[in-house]
């Protein structure tokens, strides 16, 4: 079956540092994978969106990878700030989406 | 524009009860979802409607779930009858497509429902 795994253990980040989360995927061959973003009580934020054909995309402090043959997504975020800390989702998906469960980070002071 | 609005925010039940979450999507979207989100599972595509037919309602757990879309503007999610086991936050998002993985899924704040 199609799994989405993301790491469920929390990455905590100096600030200013870049923080890498990652996004692996099996039995499935998506076309597109979704960024989001969660705080605590709210619903998920979408942030990026990038498609099997782009090897790379940025957004601000954001960049997002797609590696299809690896079948993994990374997901940066440079010069990290405190206001960063929030739990970020994957989701891939061609015909609906699936989200993973997402990873915790911590972008200590 | 006001956003995705759910209601209630907070929702404490006992099993047994039926169980009524409502959810108003953004004016012009064409696309509802409803999910479910638990530490377990993370978040589960339960439903979703498009031009409020529903689509895709695989997610739906058993038959004590059941959703429907009468207009644009207004959907609901009924459990009847609730268990503890449905305790968890009930998300509904809309999009402005057909509800494809290219669309931006625009999210409400959710319904934390407790069921005792």
């Amino acid at each position: 079956s199609q799994k989405i795994e993301q790491n469920s253990e929390a990455l905590n980040i100096q600030e200013g540092k870049t923080a890498t989360l990652t996004c692996n995927y099996t039995n499935y061959s998506p076309a597109y994978l979704q960024w989001y973003r969660q705080d605590p009580g709210r619903g998920p934020v979408f942030l990026l969106l990038i498609r099997e054909n782009e090897k790379e995309k940025r957004k601000e402090r954001l960049k997002v990878t797609f590696d299809t043959t690896l079948k993994q997504s990374l997901f940066h975020i440079t010069a990290s700030q405190p206001a960063d800390s929030a739990t970020y989702l994957c989701a891939l998906g061609d015909d609906k989406i699936i989200f993973g469960k997402g990873t915790r980070l911590h972008i200590l002071p | 524009d006001a956003g995705v609005i759910q209601s209630p925010r907070h929702e404490v039940t006992e099993m047994g009860q039926e169980v009524t979450l409502r959810c108003k999507p953004i004016s012009g979207h064409n696309s509802l979802f409803w999910y479910r989100q638990t530490m377990m599972r993370g978040l589960e595509l339960l439903i979703y409607f498009n031009n409020n037919v529903p689509i895709d309602d695989s997610g739906m757990p058993e038959d004590r779930f059941s959703a429907k879309m009468p207009n644009a503007s207004f959907s609901t999610l009924k459990i009847q009858p609730s268990e503890p086991r449905d305790s968890a936050v009930y998300f509904c998002a809309s999009s402005l497509g057909g509800g494809g993985a290219t669309d931006t899924q625009y999210f409400g704040p959710g319904t934390r429902l407790t069921v005792l």
